[in-house]
């Protein structure tokens, strides 16, 4: 059945490394929303994509994050240099064709721990 | 700025009870509301997701309300069982033009566990 995946699903690493993390939509969705997890905060908007162009990446530090949809069946969310803060799960999750207001479905996440 | 709460944040029941669970929004103009249900250590499942004109939708033993008007919303669960045990989260749309527009807000969640 469709359904979004990502990679890695598991990602330790130290401070200062670059990670990138994968998702590739469910086929046929044309909006992509990265969102990143943590006891503290909750569930956090990083960025979103529509049709591949970025709508709204407010919620991503830019000076070390950084999110591309090179096509329409990738995504990927960049951090470099990474920080012990980053620590969290990172989800991305599609939704369909049409208006943004469209349900959205959730991959199984990427947990990342920065050492 | 939209803020969403959840009440209770956590909930444990014995199997069988009909149980409700509790979400509020501090800005009524929203586009629509989507409920999740989280397991330990897994992504999110989508389990209703109810438009700004509609009062309900139901799916099996869930049901969930919206109350645009006072910000509120509710998710009934009928007749609980040990496999509704998780974070049930809910997340509402702005409904707004522009780069806004799509955006979720999320709740903490309520934690539910439910024992046999």
């Amino acid at each position: 059945d469709a359904r979004v995946t990502q990679t890695p699903r598991h990602k330790v690493t130290e401070m200062g490394q670059e990670v990138t993390m994968r998702c590739q939509p469910i086929l046929g969705h044309n909006t992509v929303f990265w969102y990143r997890q943590t006891m503290m905060q909750g569930l956090e908007l990083l960025a979103y994509f529509r049709n591949r162009a970025p709508l709204d990446d407010s919620g991503m530090p830019k000076d070390r994050f950084s999110a591309e949809m090179p096509d329409a069946t990738l995504a990927t969310l960049k951090i470099q240099p990474s920080e012990p803060r980053d620590s969290a799960v990172y989800f991305c999750a599609s939704g369909g064709q049409g208006a943004l207001g469209n349900e959205q479905f959730f991959g199984p996440g990427t947990r990342l721990t920065v050492l | 700025k939209q803020e969403v709460t959840q009440i209770p944040a956590a909930l444990s029941v014995p199997e069988g009870e009909n149980l409700v669970l509790n979400c509020s929004f501090t800005d009524s103009a929203i586009y629509n509301l989507q409920w999740f249900r989280q397991d330990p250590g897994k992504g999110l499942t989508s389990l209703l997701l109810i438009q700004s004109s509609q009062r309900e939708q139901t799916s099996g033993r869930l049901n969930a309300s919206l109350d645009k008007s006072s910000g509120r919303s509710t998710l009934y669960i009928a007749a609980s069982q040990p496999g509704d045990s998780a974070t049930y989260l809910c997340a509402v749309r702005r409904n707004a033009g522009g780069t806004s527009y799509g955006k979720l807000t999320f709740g903490q969640g309520t934690i539910l566990t439910v024992h046999p």
